[in-house]
């Protein structure tokens, strides 16, 4: 049984350009969550994917945006990347309100 | 104040010795309690989950819930070099499945 996957491992970016990050959820979940851990923190709610819609969002501003298609998988896309959007990108899926679980996340470095 | 508040550590222990992991929240309605183990480079996994005030067991951790004080524990038993990590306190937020997590206690279990 396939765990919680990412794609993709590492990835380096210039300042202003965009990314685009993947997650495949566990085998019969339907939710996907998106995290952001910066070093020394703990991971901060980006938003939530449910039927394809965000169900919810964190505080994070518009050039955060997110898909989720119909076999559940889901994209981030963050747009005119910063500095400060260096992180780790965590997904975590779930179904309905059981726990959530994570991938092994992507490391975004934006230089 | 935060909303979900730990000693960030390092809680040092020897082998052997319980280790006694601490988090308050501050969001009264809350219902649900994770605690996440994260080693250093990797994702957070999910060890305990709690939802009923007293003690949780599985194996040599036990997760202690106290509605009224809006406090949450993680004991660890016998405590293992491997042991050393950090610890992410998690409790849900709002109806949905939104995660809201503490920084994180770095715990080190030298032999």
């Amino acid at each position: 049984d396939a765990g919680v996957t990412q794609s993709p491992t590492h990835l380096i970016k210039t300042r202003g350009q965009q990314v685009t990050l993947r997650c495949s959820p566990k085998s019969g979940h339907d939710t996907v969550s998106w995290y952001q851990q910066a070093l020394g923190q703990g991971p901060q709610f980006i938003f939530q994917y449910y039927e394809e819609e965000e169900r919810q969002r964190g505080n994070f501003p518009d050039r955060f945006s997110g898909h989720q298609f119909p076999n559940y998988s889901s994209e981030l896309n963050v747009n005119a990347l910063l500095l400060g959007d260096s992180a780790l990108y965590l997904c975590a899926s779930s179904s309905r309100a059981t726990e959530q679980y994570f991938g092994p996340g992507t490391r975004l470095t934006v230089t | 104040q935060k909303e979900v508040e730990q000693n960030s550590g390092p809680l040092s222990v020897p082998e052997g010795a319980i280790a006694s992991l601490n988090c308050t929240y501050s969001d009264r309605v809350s219902q649900s309690f994770f605690w996440y183990r994260q080693y250093s480079g990797k994702s957070p996994e999910l060890i305990m989950s709690i939802y009923s005030n007293g003690d949780k067991e599985d194996g040599r951790f036990t997760a202690q819930l106290n509605k009224a004080s809006q406090y949450v524990s993680l004991l660890i038993r016998d405590s293992q070099p491997s042991d050393s990590a950090t610890y992410l306190c998690a409790v849900k937020s709002g109806g949905y499945n939104k995660l809201i997590f503490g920084a994180g206690t770095r715990l080190a279990v030298h032999p």
